[in-house]
């Protein structure tokens, strides 16, 4: 089956660490995306990436690093300097960085990350 | 997650009623509009979407409608059922997904 596997489904933190989560897709797509998503609130974006071996920040970028060595793959590193870490990560990809024809945004099922 | 439908407005409905959701968006160049579903513990899942020189489409019980003069979106579910329980997210796009704005989505509960 074609899709976008994250992992680990839950991670616990004590502060101070850096975690990583995993991204990987299958499904051939070039745009791969990190959103962050907290209770009552919309989906924000992290860092994307279009193409391999690129990556640009999104709206809240400051305490996370990614990076893009593989097409198929886009881990999210988030660094003690997060100062509230604690939410539900999702990764995304699509075919195209933009909406055309069938290309759709497909996301990952998340990661939930909860410091102790 | 499983805590997204919290704090979230909620709409409750009977099973095989009709279901609409409400979305209003924030930025009048916004040309593109995606409706996503979320269960608890899960990614959201692509519903349907809809560009803005049209004013309504439909899919399997389904329909979006969009009034670009007062920037609002709607979901139509029709016969609703227990398996629509989710939280709904309307999405607006002017450009590359990179710009991709998130509403804070509406809990959808489908009571026997």
């Amino acid at each position: 089956d074609g899709g976008i596997t994250q992992s680990p489904k839950y991670l616990f933190r004590k502060e101070g660490q850096n975690v990583t989560l995993s991204c990987e897709q299958n499904l051939n797509h070039d745009a791969m995306y990190w959103y962050r998503q907290d209770p009552g609130q919309g989906l924000r974006l992290i860092y994307y990436s279009q193409i391999v071996n690129d990556f640009q920040k999104g709206d809240i970028a400051e305490g996370y690093s990614v990076s893009r060595e593989k097409k198929e793959s886009f881990p999210l590193t988030v660094t003690s300097a997060q100062k509230n870490p604690t939410a539900f990560y999702l990764c995304a990809s699509s075919y195209r960085e933009g909406p055309s024809g069938a290309n759709v945004l497909t996301f990952g099922a998340g990661s939930r990350l909860t410091v102790l | 997650g499983e805590s997204v439908g919290l704090h979230l407005p909620t709409l409750s409905v009977q099973e095989g009623d009709n279901s609409i959701i409400n979305c209003a968006y924030s930025n009048s160049a916004s040309d593109y509009f995606i409706w996503y579903k979320q269960e608890s513990g899960k990614g959201p899942q692509f519903i349907i979407d809809i560009r803005s020189n049209m004013d309504k489409r439909q899919g399997q019980r389904v329909t979006v409608l969009l009034n670009k003069t007062v920037k609002h979106l709607s979901l139509q579910i029709a016969a609703t059922q227990p398996g629509d329980s989710a939280v709904y997210f309307c999405a607006e796009i002017n450009g590359g997904y990179n710009k991709l704005i998130f509403g804070a989505g509406t809990r959808l509960a489908v009571h026997p």
